[in-house]
C-alpha cells in the first residue's frame, strides 16, 4: 500500500463546478503539501499545512490529522484550473513522500 | 529573478552515454533537491543538499552523482545512461529546510534509447 493515496485519479468538471480532491496517508506526518503541475510540466506549491484549513483565492485546503486525510477544494472552477494536483506528506524522516496526482480537466 | 532554472529542457541519450543535468537558482536557498518523475508514479527524491559542500542520498540515488560547490548550482550527473533512467527530472530548492515550501524548476525530459 502506498503511503500517500489520492482520489480520484482523474476528474472532469464543467466550468463553475465545486471540485474536491482527496489525499489519504498511512503514516504520522508533520506537514502536508498540495502542489499543482501545469500541462506544460511546471510544478508550483499551493499550500503547506499541518492542521486546520488554509484558503488562497478559490482554493481551500483542509487537513484532519486524526483521520489522516486532506482535501483540496476548488470553488467556481475554471478551465485554467486544469492541471495535475499532487499531495505530498512530510513524515518523521523529514523528506517528502508524493502521491501520484489527480488529473483535473475543467470544460468550458 | 529567474528562480530555479534547468538545462537542457529535453535530451536523448544512447545507452552508456553520460551527461550532466544543470540546475541553478538565484534565490540564495540553502536546500536543493533532485527528483525524478516517472509516468503514473509520484516524484522520487534522488539526491539533496543542505548547503554548499554537503550532499546526501535520497530514495533512488543509484546511477547518479551530484556535487554542490556553490550555493547557486546543483548539477546531477548520469555516468552510464540506462533505459530505466528515462524520466522527467526536477530540481527544487527551499530556503532553510524540509519544513518549508519547495520551489521547482521547469524540468528536464530525458529519453535513453
Amino acid at each position: 500500500k502506498n503511503e500517500v493515496e489520492q482520489s480520484p485519479q482523474n476528474l472532469t468538471a464543467q466550468e463553475g463546478e465545486f471540485i474536491t480532491i482527496n489525499c489519504s496517508y498511512s503514516v504520522g506526518i508533520s506537514a502536508l503539501h498540495w502542489l499543482q503541475q501545469h500541462p506544460g510540466g511546471g510544478i508550483v506549491s499551493l499550500f503547506m499545512l499541518s492542521s486546520g484549513k488554509k484558503k488562497h483565492g478559490r482554493l481551500i485546503a483542509t487537513i484532519n490529522i486524526q483521520e489522516k486525510h486532506s482535501s483540496l477544494h476548488i470553488t467556481a472552477s475554471h478551465p485554467r484550473d486544469s492541471a495535475v494536483y499532487i499531495c505530498a506528506v512530510r513524515g518523521s524522516g523529514d523528506k517528502l513522500t508524493f502521491g501520484t496526482g489527480t488529473r483535473l480537466a475543467v470544460r468550458p | 529573478n529567474a528562480g530555479v532554472t534547468q538545462t537542457p529542457k529535453f535530451r536523448i541519450l544512447k545507452i552508456g552515454q553520460s551527461m550532466t543535468l544543470q540546475c541553478t537558482q538565484d534565490m540564495n536557498h540553502n536546500y536543493m533537491y533532485w527528483y525524478r518523475q516517472d509516468p503514473g508514479m509520484g516524484l522520487k527524491l534522488i539526491y539533496y543538499s543542505v548547503g554548499a559542500g554537503i550532499t546526501d542520498k535520497g530514495e533512488v540515488p543509484n546511477g547518479y552523482n551530484v556535487s554542490r560547490s556553490t550555493t547557486e548550482d546543483f548539477p546531477l550527473r548520469l555516468e552510464l545512461a540506462a533505459p530505466s533512467q528515462t524520466s522527467v527530472y526536477f530540481c527544487a530548492t527551499s530556503p532553510g529546510g524540509w519544513a518549508e515550501t519547495q520551489y521547482f524548476g521547469p524540468g528536464t525530459r530525458l529519453l535513453v534509447l
